[in-house]
């Protein structure tokens, strides 16, 4: 399986402050199509997992652009400008180029 | 709106099976497959699976193989999981989402099953 992983595992971040978070993965996520299908989600504390950004950096419906994804083959960035409260929770990358889909293991985000 | 409704918390004892449900709506349910996911604290997310809702095909992880049995109900545009020869390995909350890669644009709010004696 594929292996995605994240840093950092946290970050302590001020509201108004921007920050990133990366993602790599044991194999590229370039499918036969051409396309990348890596994905990243939040998890805000007590809620199910929510699709922010898909194929790299297309945003999912609704997600405001202070957030930003980038990257390609193996290395892969989300980027949140001007954090606010509502961001806070657990982000996590998926890759869904390869079967079984794969996820990293999360990098918390919380208030310093 | 979209909505994925799962079924309430499980505790089973070991060895036992669990069926838990997703009823979907908002859409119509067969141009959609549905995904489920594993969540533990230790083993963060994991893909179990997805079943075709048009068709009742499906696709397994390979590590979820014989532990997980995907069905679905079209007229009552519902997707269920059972978990058998339950242990406690399989305490987790379970996730299903809209589409067939578990990383889809919707999900349900996740059902809690504790596995205990």
């Amino acid at each position: 399986d594929v292996v995605m992983t994240q840093t950092p595992p946290s970050l302590s971040v001020a509201i108004g402050q921007s920050v990133s978070i990366s993602c790599k993965s044991s194999q590229s996520l370039v499918y036969s199509d051409g396309k990348t299908y890596l994905h990243w989600l939040l998890q805000s504390p007590g809620r199910s997992p929510k699709r922010l950004i898909y194929q790299v950096s297309n945003l999912g419906s609704g997600v405001p652009d202070r957030f930003s994804g980038t990257g390609s083959q193996k290395d892969f960035t989300l980027k949140i400008s001007r954090v606010e409260a509502e961001d806070l929770g657990v982000y996590y990358c998926a890759q869904t180029t390869h079967f079984p889909p794969t996820f990293g293991g999360g990098t918390k985000l919380e208030l310093k | 709106q979209v909505q994925l409704q799962q079924s309430g918390a499980e505790l089973a004892k070991p060895g036992s099976s669990v069926k838990i449900s997703c009823k979907a709506s908002g859409y119509t349910f067969t141009s959609y497959y549905i995904s489920w996911i594993k969540q533990t604290t230790g083993q963060g997310l994991e893909y179990i699976g997805y079943i075709n809702t048009g068709s009742g095909g499906t696709n397994y992880n390979e590590k979820f193989k014989g532990k997980a049995t995907l069905t679905v109900d079209k007229s009552s545009s519902t997707a269920f999981m059972q978990l058998s020869s339950l242990t406690p390995d399989d305490s987790a909350v379970y996730y299903c989402a809209r589409g067939r890669t578990g990383s889809g644009d919707y999900w349900g709010q996740g059902v809690m099953v504790t596995v205990s004696s």
